[in-house]
């Protein structure tokens, strides 16, 4: 799987746009970019995932470039329940099951 | 029913002591696993179950066991630990096959060893 890289920690305040980067300049055709949060002493969450195309859905959008070696998550209306460590994880799909492999994330701090 | 649960929420164990954590889901998934998340750190890849057949083996110890009696259920075996070895411990499932699957994951075991 790819690697990618995350700022190590962010702040937002809260009822703003959180803006969350993630570089990934070796991903491959096939890779697609997921993103999971986890809030303090909780098991990690799935909150979106994308190919190539830019999607949305209840919890965030995602933005991918055109290259597909960025990638942005953005949370419109940050909460301060939001406060979380965010992974960016790309990994091929298909097949069977594989696990996923974390990176260092990012600490997102929402002010209030 | 989106619920992976774990159980029991937290363990003191002495490292003479042998004792098992438990996972579940409901969700018909056929891929489980366990993660191992120190403080501060990412959650580590430790086992794979597919079609309740080990599938991969991250390097782990011997005296971590893991068991998948049957698609539902999940265990860890633990024996001979390690102060080291204290962690928070994650359970995950997902579909196991086709596109785009996403991961769920339960609220983990804290697990002490003194």
């Amino acid at each position: 799987d790819a690697k990618t890289t995350q700022p190590t920690s962010m702040d937002c305040a809260e009822g703003r746009a959180a803006n969350l980067p993630c570089n990934h300049s070796t991903i491959s055709g096939n890779e697609y970019v997921y993103w999971y949060r986890q809030i303090h002493s909780q098991g990690p969450q799935y909150i979106i995932h994308g190919l190539k195309n830019n999607e949305t859905n209840e919890m965030a959008s995602l933005i991918i470039t055109e290259d597909r070696k960025s990638s942005t998550l953005i949370l419109p209306h940050a909460t301060l329940r939001d406060t979380a460590v965010y992974y960016c994880i790309v990994r091929v799909e298909g097949g069977g099951a594989d696990g996923l492999t974390f990176g260092k994330g990012t600490h997102l701090i929402i002010q209030p | 029913d989106t619920e992976v649960t774990q159980t029991p929420k937290h363990l003191v164990m002495g490292m003479t002591n042998k004792k098992s954590l438990k996972c579940e889901q409901h969700m018909g998934h056929r891929a489980m696993y366990w993660y191992k998340q120190k403080a501060k750190k990412p959650p580590e890849l430790m086992f794979v179950y597919s079609y309740e057949k080990l599938s991969i083996n991250e390097s782990v110890p011997s005296r971590f066991s893991p068991e998948c009696p049957n698609s539902s259920l999940l265990n860890l075996h633990l024996h001979a630990l390690q102060p080291e070895d204290s962690a928070l411990y994650l359970c995950a499932s997902s579909q196991g096959f086709g596109w785009n699957t996403e991961a769920f994951f339960g609220q983990g075991t804290r697990l002490t060893v003194v």
